[in-house]
């Protein structure tokens, strides 16, 4: 299986701040990398695919790039609204695997 | 629009068995693959198993494999999850989603508490 490393775990930011977190994949995956947003009690919100496309009515603050095994997603201007935990996740190959999560805390 | 509403979910003794259903609307259904995806309380999100749509063809997670069984009724635009032989680590959200090849994992239901509890 294909195993999915996110850093850091969790991270603390103030509103305005860029924010970066990165998924790293245990071997190459191209660009079948998507990423995720889920808030406390909610289902996850697909936000970006293909590592760096972006769903449709997604804030352009939010962007993701990398190929092969490292990549990264960033909130250009984090606003209260981004507080939410972050996930990556890999679809080249069955089981599909999701990094542990990145908590992006106040 | 999209709909995935999950039912079914509950308490359950370890060693007994529970079937979610996942009820689709507003999409062809009978074109799309379904996944199921679920999460212990306070973890990560885990990917659990996919159902072509036609039903030909189904993978599971290693930690679900021969105890978990999906299925459909492309009829209903209805996707199952049986759950057999149920453990305590199988306490979680469980959640059906759906998307194409290029956008995986779109739509997402709100999601089915299972809590395995004697």
């Amino acid at each position: 299986d294909i195993q999915m490393t996110q850093s850091p775990s969790s991270l603390s930011a103030s509103v305005g701040d860029r924010v970066t977190i990165t998924c790293r994949a245990s071997q190459g995956i191209s660009n079948y990398l998507a990423w995720f947003q889920q808030k406390p009690g909610k289902a996850p919100k697909s936000l970006i695919y293909a590592a760096s496309s972006l769903q449709s009515g997604v804030p352009s603050k939010f962007s993701g790039s990398g190929s092969g095994t490292d990549f990264t997603l960033t909130i250009s201007s984090l606003q209260p609204e981004d507080f939410a935990t972050y996930y990556c996740q890999q679809y080249i190959t069955y089981p599909w695997t999701f990094g542990q999560g990145t908590k992006v805390e106040i | 629009q999209v709909q995935l509403v999950e039912s079914g979910g509950g308490v359950v003794q370890p060693g007994r068995s529970l079937r979610l259903s996942c009820a689709a609307s507003g999409f062809a259904f009978s074109n799309y693959g379904m996944h199921w995806v679920r999460q212990a309380p306070g973890k990560g999100l885990e990917w659990v198993a996919v159902l072509w749509h036609d039903g030909s063809v189904k993978y599971y997670a290693d930690s679900v494999k021969g105890r978990f069984i999906t299925s459909r009724d492309n009829s209903k635009n209805t996707l199952y999850l049986q759950l057999n032989s149920l453990r305590d680590e199988d306490t979680a959200v469980y959640y059906c989603a759906t998307g194409n090849s290029s956008k995986p994992l779109l739509y997402w239901g709100q999601g089915s508490l299972v809590t395995v509890s004697s």
